[in-house]
Parts: C-alpha cells; structure tokens; sequence
C-alpha cells in the first residue's frame, strides 16, 4: 500500500492568516496530486489539483509541489471561516487514477 | 457539474443481512470506486471499477463484492453485514486515463446492529 503522510493535529488559524499543510508521499512514480476539502458530515470535495513541479495557485489557494522531495502543500491565503474544514491530500502512484489518501488535516479558522 | 449519486444517505440494517448500495454517475466515466471512511484510518479503498463487467480488488475487500452492469451504475455488495462494516460508504467515479481526479457522492452513512 502506497503512504500518503499528513501532519498530525488540527491547525488553528486566526481569520485573515495564512494556513499551511503539507504531504509527503512514499512512491516516486507518482504523476499526479489533488487536494481534497471536506466539511463534517460531508463528502470530499475536489479544490486543486497539479502535475507539474513548481507552484500553482487558484483564488486563495496555491498548491505547491517538489516532485524530487516528494511533498506537496496547500496555502490557503486571508482564511475565512469556511474555510474550516479537514483537508485530504491525494497522489496517484498506481498510475491508473486509484488514488492513495492521506488521513487529512483538520483546519479550525478562529473569528 | 459530475453528478455522483449514491440512493440512501442514511442505512440501518442487522447483523447477516445482505446489503446493497448503490451509485449512479451521469458523466460517462469510465473508473468507478468504492471508499470507505472511518475516523482516524482515513479513506479505504474497496474495489474499482475501469469498465462495464470488470472489477478489482482494492486494499480492504473482504466481506464486498462489487457489479457493474452498466457503465454509469456501480453497486457494493454487503454479503452477510458485521458490526464492524458500520461506516461511510463513499463512491466516486473519474474519467479514463491516468491524470482525473475523482469526483464523490454524498455519501451512505451504514450502521449494522
């Protein structure tokens, strides 16, 4: 079974800070990684998505990915309250879209 | 938008009792998967799914069985249910080739007494 690594423990972050996570994979193959928001109750739901080395962001969102390191992170600028969530990282080492997820990253984004 | 469907977001049933739920996706997506989730293991995957009458085994099978009769419906099959398969039950489906990400259903939260 191919391990995905998620920092343990919620994050609290004040509203207006930045809030960082981070994920590290196991398998070098691996071509593709998303990231995953899920609020209690619900079901997960597809917020970035990135294949290439570097930087890519998307609103307040930016994905960050070091294919050498094996990490990928998330930065979620000026965080709202909805924002508050637990965030799954997901990679792709099989090669055949049968991803391999993290446990996740509880995020509490305080008033 | 995907539309994945999943026909019961809530299930009881007994101890023994064969389950099915169901999932439907409205896209044309080749891959379908059935996840489950509990707190602290994450999300596990069950079987996949990359075409009509095709199945395979992901990491935690026993007690499943999965059909696909149809591309767009991909059902999971509880034999005989156990106490120790009350979860939610989450399916997904993506696209063909190696780089979609998977699109979820609302969810079956199953509780086996």
């Amino acid at each position: 079974q191919k391990e995905v690594e998620q920092n343990s423990g919620p994050l609290s972050v004040p509203e207006g800070a930045i809030a960082s996570l981070n994920c590290t994979y196991s398998d070098r193959v691996s071509q593709s990684f998303f990231w995953y928001r899920q609020y209690s109750g619900k079901s997960p739901e597809l917020i970035m998505s990135i294949y290439s080395n570097g930087d890519k962001e998307d609103g307040r969102f930016t994905a960050q990915l070091n294919k050498a390191s094996q990490y990928v992170s998330l930065l979620i600028r000026d965080s709202q309250p909805s924002d508050s969530a637990t965030y799954l990282c997901a990679v792709n080492p099989y090669g055949n879209n049968r991803l391999a997820f993290g446990k996740g990253n509880q995020v509490v984004v305080i008033p | 938008d995907v539309k994945v469907t999943q026909s019961s977001r809530y299930l009881v049933k007994r101890t023994g009792e064969k389950v099915f739920l169901e999932c439907v996706q409205d896209m044309d997506h080749e891959n379908m998967f059935w996840y489950r989730q509990d707190p602290g293991l994450g999300l596990r995957l069950i079987y996949f799914s990359y075409d009509v009458k095709m199945k395979e085994k992901g990491d935690i099978p026993e007690g499943y069985s999965v059909s696909r009769e149809k591309k767009e419906r991909f059902s999971l099959i509880l034999e005989s249910a156990s106490t120790n398969q009350t979860s939610m039950y989450l399916c997904a489906s993506s696209l063909g080739g190696t780089d979609s990400p998977l699109h979820f259903g609302n969810g079956t939260r199953l509780t086996v007494t």
